[in-house]
């Protein structure tokens, strides 16, 4: 099935430093999401895109939907400790309530 | 407002046994949908029911697997004849009946371990 390609996979920063990572498909998504997976849990939402070059904040986090709807960013600003875990893009097409999900991208943050 | 709970959070089953995993959706939700996650990789989607109906079965393998969500009680996905590929977590989410910006809330999930 389909997947979305998601980068980077890892990523090691520093306390403080800014973080950026994005989402592309092939193909169309009218809704585009955010989430946080904590170890031995489930993911949680962080940001909802609905509408093409849609800009939306929700504390550190900025996440924005790309132009060609098939695309998506997310940044998280100075960053902190308890940002740790591995963040999920997920695309759901228009008539679809399916969700289709990136590999994620695992981060690590040194205090 | 509890959030969508998961029974049981681990489960170990024996190549040949039946893994019956439950979901119950947030309060006022009555959209249930079940996703498989491997390890290292993304969220796979499963199933998606509403009461008593299964809406979209597309990610389902067509053999072993069924699910359902009845009128009364959780949702439940079944896996007959458990092999050592079916191990993974499966998550459930559910989400309201409002049309437009459904969001979809996810459990906690089971993690099967088949040996």
């Amino acid at each position: 099935g389909q997947q979305l390609n998601q980068s980077p996979q890892s990523m090691f920063i520093q306390e403080g430093e800014d973080v950026s990572m994005n989402c592309t498909s092939s193909s169309i998504f009218n809704t585009w999401l955010w989430y946080k997976q904590d170890p031995g849990e489930g993911p949680v939402l962080l940001i909802a895109l609905y509408k093409a070059g849609e800009l939306t904040s929700n504390g550190r986090l900025t996440a924005q939907f790309g132009i060609t709807r098939k695309d998506s960013f997310l940044n998280i600003s100075a960053s902190i400790p308890s940002d740790v875990g591995i963040y999920f893009c997920a695309g759901r097409k228009g008539g679809s309530e399916k969700l289709v999900f990136g590999k994620g991208t695992k981060l690590t943050v040194n205090p | 407002n509890a959030g969508v709970m998961q029974n049981p959070r681990h489960l170990v089953r024996r190549r040949g046994q039946e893994a019956r995993l439950r979901c119950s959706p947030m309060k006022g939700h009555s959209h249930v949908y079940w996703y498989r996650q491997l390890p290292e990789e993304g969220l796979k989607f499963m199933v998606y029911l509403q009461k008593e109906n299964i809406i979209d079965e597309s990610g389902m393998p067509k053999e072993r697997f069924s699910a359902e969500f009845p009128k009364e009680g959780p949702s439940i996905l079944r896996i007959q004849q458990v092999v050592r590929g079916d191990s993974a977590a499966y998550f459930c989410a559910s989400s309201t009946s409002d049309r437009g910006r459904e969001t979809q809330y996810f459990g906690p999930g089971t993690r099967l371990l088949v040996l």
